[in-house]
């Protein structure tokens, strides 16, 4: 199962939209409801998101939104924050009963 | 509350083995999946595989199948991350982490686990 695709980086300024990508197969992000995002400060734990591709656990600000269409799924972040600069990561369950990880995205507050 | 507490640091040999414990406290042991995580220095997360507590059924990564296994003992409702063979590139700091939802809500804090002759 290869990883799933996400842009390396991305940046924003302060109260601005981002999007990060995250790009499977039918295998995986395509064929099934379960694409999750997290989270991770460095040198932290990761914390979950978005989980079932757009529902955010207790706690997680609504600033955060989760999507999919077709084969790529997307994690929005709306009123960019100091505190949003961290490494993101999506998941997606696949076709052999597993997980699948994306590479990761570092996302720079400007 | 419900946590997951891991195993301390490991440093190991080529060609050896570890095991790593995941220790469940706070929810119903047998009620969610543990998966195991890797994450190696500067890099991203790879999942590794995963087990059903309540009948030890398991999961793995195409990449680890012949060299980790996941058990889980329900008596002191907590599961283990047995990786052999060792490489240099195992070098990792190793989480497990609750299944909810197919998404993993808690997770533990980590071992590193550093393979160096």
């Amino acid at each position: 199962q290869s990883a799933l695709t996400q842009p390396a980086s991305v940046s924003g300024s302060p109260g601005q939209s981002l999007t990060i990508s995250c790009t499977g197969t039918s295998n995986d992000v395509g064929g099934y409801d379960y694409v999750s995002w997290y989270q991770q400060h460095p040198g932290k734990v990761p914390k979950l998101m978005i989980f079932d591709v757009s529902n955010r656990p207790s706690g997680v600000p609504d600033r955060f939104s989760g999507s999919k269409s077709g084969n790529t799924a997307s994690l929005t972040i709306s009123g960019l924050q100091a505190e949003d600069e961290a490494d993101y990561y999506c998941n997606s369950y696949t076709n052999t009963y597993g997980w699948v990880f994306g590479g990761g995205t570092k996302l720079t507050v400007l | 509350q419900v946590q997951l507490v891991q195993s301390g640091a490991e440093v190991k040999k080529p060609g050896a083995s570890v095991k790593v414990s995941c220790k469940a406290s706070g929810y119903t042991f047998t009620g969610y999946y543990v998966h195991w995580v890797r994450q190696a220095p500067g890099q991203g997360l790879e999942w590794m595989g995963r087990i059903d507590p309540k009948n030890g059924g398991t999961v793995y990564a195409q990449k680890f199948r012949g060299r980790v296994t996941v058990t889980g003992d329900t008596s002191i409702t907590t599961v283990y991350m047995e990786l052999t063979n060792l490489r240099s590139d195992d070098t990792a700091v190793y989480y497990c982490a609750r299944d909810s939802r197919v998404a993993a809500d808690v997770w533990g804090q980590g071992t590193t686990v550093t393979v160096s002759s």
